[in-house]
């Protein structure tokens, strides 16, 4: 079965700029979303297909996809940003989820 | 407003029941598939169950299936989710989510709006 491999956590220094990998063979053939989970809250839209927004996400929030990673980049990090964040693809059926990253802002 | 709020949660033994419901207001059920994610304590996401919008067509996850029963009421705005033999394993927080999809020419598959979450805990 399809697998989606995330860096269990990622840090950023405040303002900066953080990248979280999502790898997944030939992934960049496939539509991409990424999920924001804060600390006992429901998990929030933030990506789909690769790089668009929903409306209300802010710009700093962007995505990409190509070969075998997809990449969530937040710019100008603050600390509101800290949580989990998941990716997600459909393939053979199924949902396939990240096993999800932790993002600490320093 | 766009609502998606989920019930049925609670404790259940080993081996038993549940039926969980999520009532969904703000936008047309009837025209937009639905699925259940879990997430066990301290644990990741977990899909669970999906449904079509007009409820022919399901999918399930491995480790639910021939146990779980997805279904929906679009005149009561209501998605369900039917558990039956529940095991530790099951026990988890219960999303309903939303879905926009497409399984055509460059398929894609997202979650756009989500409950709060329902929690499920199966134990003796």
């Amino acid at each position: 079965s399809y697998e989606l491999t995330q860096p269990l956590s990622v840090s950023v220094a405040l303002g900066q700029t953080a990248k979280i990998t999502c790898g997944g063979d030939n992934i960049g053939s496939k539509n991409v979303c990424w999920y924001q989970q804060k600390s006992g809250q429901a998990p929030v839209l933030i990506i789909y297909r690769d790089d668009i927004r929903p409306s209300g996400i802010p710009e700093r929030f962007s995505g990409s996809n190509s070969g075998n990673t997809a990449t969530l980049t937040i710019s100008r990090g603050q600390l509101g940003d800290e949580g989990d964040y998941y990716c997600q693809v459909w393939d053979s059926d199924s949902v396939i989820f990240g096993g999800g990253t932790k993002l600490t802002v320093l | 407003e766009v609502q998606l709020v989920e019930s049925g949660g609670g404790l259940v033994q080993p081996g038993g029941s549940l039926r969980l419901s999520c009532a969904v207001s703000g936008f047309t059920f009837s025209n937009s598939a639905m699925n259940w994610v879990r997430q066990a304590p301290g644990k990741g996401l977990e899909w669970v169950s999906t449904l079509s919008d007009r409820g022919d067509t399901t999918y399930y996850a491995d480790s639910v299936k021939g146990r779980f029963i997805i279904s929906r009421d679009n005149s009561d705005n209501t998605l369900l989710l039917q558990m039956d033999s529940l095991s530790a394993e099951d026990t988890a927080v219960y999303y309903c989510a939303k879905v926009e999809l497409w399984f055509g020419e460059n398929y894609f598959y997202y979650m756009d709006v989500w409950g709060k979450g329902t929690t499920v805990t199966v134990s003796s």
